[in-house]
């Protein structure tokens, strides 16, 4: 079956450290996929994309994504994280960006400690 | 560019009434919307996909003569809640195809309190 899955339900970095946030996901051929941020009570912002080409997929706010078709990954990193990063990371994939509905995963929940 | 607007952004009902939810396409024209529910501390799960002029389509589970879905345009759709529970009290997002840059676009969402 087609799923996606973040492996890590709460992550507590200090302000200052690295950050890795993981996806894996299981379908038939490789995906669209997506990273998004949702803070308390508010909508979605899209952090980054990959469709195709370069792997390593640079976004807003100073994160990035890599796209590993071998271990069917798209891990979110971020070299020093900010207090203000304290929020929840959803992966999210889509076979076609035209008529088919994002599936997502359970999401992570990020805390930054001082 | 490609915007969508949803109102309310919070409800608060009583039960056994209805509650209709609006996105609106501002600045594009979205033959398709999606429909999620996300409950406290988990994700969001798709419950519906509409189409301009035609039904809309349900997800497994979700029961379509309550959650009723209006695409009668191609810049609105409306998702109607009738006859609330409070079990119905969840956070709605829409979200249509973004044609520019092949992503999605997402309303800002719907707190509904059903009591």
């Amino acid at each position: 079956a087609q799923s996606v899955t973040q492996p890590d339900i709460h992550i507590t970095v200090s302000e200052g450290a690295s950050l890795e946030l993981r996806c894996n996901y299981s379908y038939g051929a490789t995906p669209y996929l997506f990273w998004y941020v949702q803070s308390p009570g508010q909508g979605l912002q899209l952090l980054l994309k990959y469709f195709s080409g370069d792997t390593l997929v640079q976004g807003i706010k100073g994160f990035e994504a890599e796209f590993k078709r071998s271990q069917s990954s798209f891990n979110l990193r971020k070299p020093s994280v900010h207090w203000s990063d304290a929020a929840e990371y959803f992966c999210a994939v889509a076979l076609d960006t035209g008529r088919r509905a994002l599936t997502f995963g359970s999401g992570t929940r990020l805390q930054v400690q001082p | 560019g490609a915007v969508v607007s949803q109102h309310p952004s919070w409800v608060i009902c009583k039960s056994g009434t209805s509650v209709k939810i609006e996105c609106r396409s501002l600045d594009f024209q979205a033959t398709t919307m999606f429909w999620y529910r996300q409950f406290p501390k988990q994700s969001l799960m798709l419950m519906a996909t509409s189409n301009e002029g035609s039904k809309a389509t349900y997800e497994q589970g979700v029961e379509k003569d309550k959650f009723l879905i209006n695409h009668a345009s191609l810049t609105l759709s409306t998702l109607t809640v009738t006859s609330a529970h409070p079990e119905d009290s969840s956070f709605y997002i829409c979200s249509a195809p973004a044609e520019t840059n092949y992503g999605y676009t997402f309303g800002s969402g719907t707190r509904l309190t059903v009591v």
